[in-house]
C-alpha cells in the first residue's frame, strides 16, 4: 500500500544534542511537508517542499533545519533541541493538482520526540 | 488573519446518539476545507474535502457540510470506534499549500 512512513516512531535525546527525523513516501507526491504538534493543540506547519524548492514559515525558528534529497525521502534536523521541542513531529505529502491547487495531505504516523 | 476554531472541545456521546461537531472558520479566499481524524498517538487520517458552500460528502457514518462561514461533520449513529480527535484545516488561496488547523473535538462514543 502506498504510505507515507515516518523513522524512529519514538526519539529520545538529551537537551542541545542534534537529532534527525526521517520521512519517507510512496505516495510519489511532489510536496513533503513537517508540522510539529504539541500536546492537545493544533498541528503547525514548519516548512515544505514543493519538488526541491524549499519554503520556510517565517516563524519556524532557525533551530529547524529540512533535507530532501529526492522525491521519496524527508529529513528533519533540529540543530540543538530544547526542552519546548519536545512535541510529536508529523510528515506529510501531498500532490499538484489541475490548475496548480493543491490535494488534500496524507500525513505519516509521527515520531514523538522527548528532550531530557 | 485565518483562523479555524473548532467546537466543542470534546464531546460524549452514547452509542447510536447522533450529533455534529462545529468547524468555524474565517479565511480570506477559501481553497478547500478538510476533515482529518487522529487517534491518540498517530498521524491525523483524511477524510474529507470540501470546496464550496453548499458541498455535502458522506464516508459511513459521517457527514460533512459546507457553508460560507463554517462547516459541520455530522456523526449518525456513532460506534465507540468512532472514538477520536476530530481536526478541521482550511487552505486558503493566499496561503499556498499551507494548512491552518483548529485544535479538534475530541469523541468519545460509550457503549
Amino acid at each position: 500500500d502506498a504510505m507515507v512512513i515516518q523513522n524512529p516512531r519514538y526519539q529520545v535525546t538529551q537537551f542541545g544534542k542534534p537529532v534527525t527525523l526521517s520521512c519517507s513516501q510512496t505516495l510519489n507526491h511532489n510536496v513533503m511537508y513537517w508540522y510539529q504538534q504539541k500536546s492537545s493543540q493544533a498541528p503547525k506547519l514548519l516548512f515544505h517542499y514543493y519538488d526541491k524548492d524549499f519554503n520556510n514559515e517565517a516563524d519556524t525558528p532557525d533551530n529547524f533545519q529540512s533535507r530532501r534529497p529526492n522525491t521519496s525521502f524527508c529529513f528533519l534536523d533540529i540543530r540543538s533541541p530544547g526542552l519546548g521541542d519536545a512535541a510529536m513531529y508529523l510528515c506529510a505529502t501531498s500532490s499538484i493538482g489541475r490548475g496548480l491547487s493543491y490535494n488534500e495531505q496524507f500525513f505519516g504516523p509521527g515520531t514523538r520526540l522527548t528532550v531530557l | 488573519e485565518d483562523q479555524v476554531t473548532q467546537s466543542p472541545e470534546a464531546l460524549r456521546l452514547q452509542e447510536g446518539e447522533s450529533s455534529s461537531l462545529n468547524c468555524s472558520y474565517t479565511v480570506s479566499g477559501l481553497r478547500g476545507l478538510f476533515w482529518y481524524r487522529q487517534d491518540p498517538g498517530k498521524g491525523p487520517e483524511f477524510l474529507f474535502t470540501l470546496y464550496s458552500a453548499g458541498e455535502e460528502k458522506e464516508k459511513e457514518r459521517l457527514k460533512a457540510t459546507l457553508t460560507k462561514k463554517e462547516s459541520f461533520l455530522h456523526i449518525t449513529a456513532p460506534k465507540p470506534e468512532d472514538s477520536a480527535t476530530y481536526l478541521c484545516a482550511v487552505q486558503a488561496y493566499q496561503a499556498g499549500t499551507a494548512l491552518i488547523f483548529g485544535k479538534g473535538t475530541t469523541l468519545s462514543v460509550s457503549s
